[in-house]
């Protein structure tokens, strides 16, 4: 069970789009849909953003979305604004029961 | 609203147990059929780590990697879920976080704050 690849680090000015990729094999994202995004903020609980590749939680604003293809999962922010500065770290099932996330990648707004 | 928080002792030594509690609020632990427990962690400067998952029936998931030294248990009449992982070592510095696992799709939500624990002689 390895951890999902992202890039360490993104970045974007106020308003433009950044889509930041995750990448699995074909045990975990390339398997299933149970791909979600979450977003922290230091010092702060990690929260879910994405859901099951494409859903978001009630409370996420639609500047923020995810899709999937083969073995890597996308996460885009359009829009972006200075509280999207944070690191966001995908996560997959990967059968068994089991969940792997991915290493992290740091937003600069 | 459901809300976890995370307790437990922030230092401890090398080979020493690791011991924290994940109490469950706003909710009863075997609230819904479909809803797991969780441990996560967080080295210092590093990305997360599943640890392992707990049901409230007590059927418990473990990430291979640390299988051999982790031990996750429920106490639902507490409301409350416990993580223990033995002969700690520098390398299981981390904050450590406990989280709701949604059974069917696998995401986890909410989260607690984290704890740091920090291993070191």
């Amino acid at each position: 069970q390895s951890a999902l690849t992202q890039p360490p680090s993104a970045s974007g000015s106020p308003g433009q789009s950044v889509t930041i990729s995750c990448t699995g094999t074909s045990s975990d994202i390339g398997a299933y849909n149970h791909v979600s995004w979450y977003q922290e903020h230091p010092g702060r609980a990690p929260k879910l953003i994405i859901y099951e590749v494409t859903k978001r939680p009630s409370g996420v604003p639609d500047r923020f979305s995810g899709s999937k293809s083969g073995n890597t999962a996308s996460l885009t922010v359009s829009g972006l604004q200075a509280e999207d500065e944070a690191d966001y770290y995908c996560s997959s099932y990967a059968g068994s029961k089991s969940v792997v996330f991915g290493g992290g990648t740091k937003l600069t707004v | 609203q459901l809300q976890v928080q995370e307790s437990g002792p922030g230092l401890l030594k090398p080979s020493e147990t690791l011991s924290l509690t994940c109490t469950v609020s706003g909710g009863s632990i075997r609230s819904a059929s479909s809803y797991y427990w969780g441990w996560i962690r967080q080295p210092p400067g590093k990305g997360l780590e599943w640890i392992g998952t707990i049901y409230y029936s007590g059927s418990t998931y473990y990430n291979p990697s640390l299988k051999t030294r982790v031990t996750i248990f429920v106490d639902t009449s507490k409301n409350q879920f416990s993580l223990k992982v033995n002969s700690v070592t520098a390398a299981d510095t981390a904050v450590y976080f406990c989280a709701r696992l949604e059974g069917f799709e696998y995401w986890f939500d909410p989260w607690g704050q984290g704890t740091l624990v920090t291993v070191s002689s």
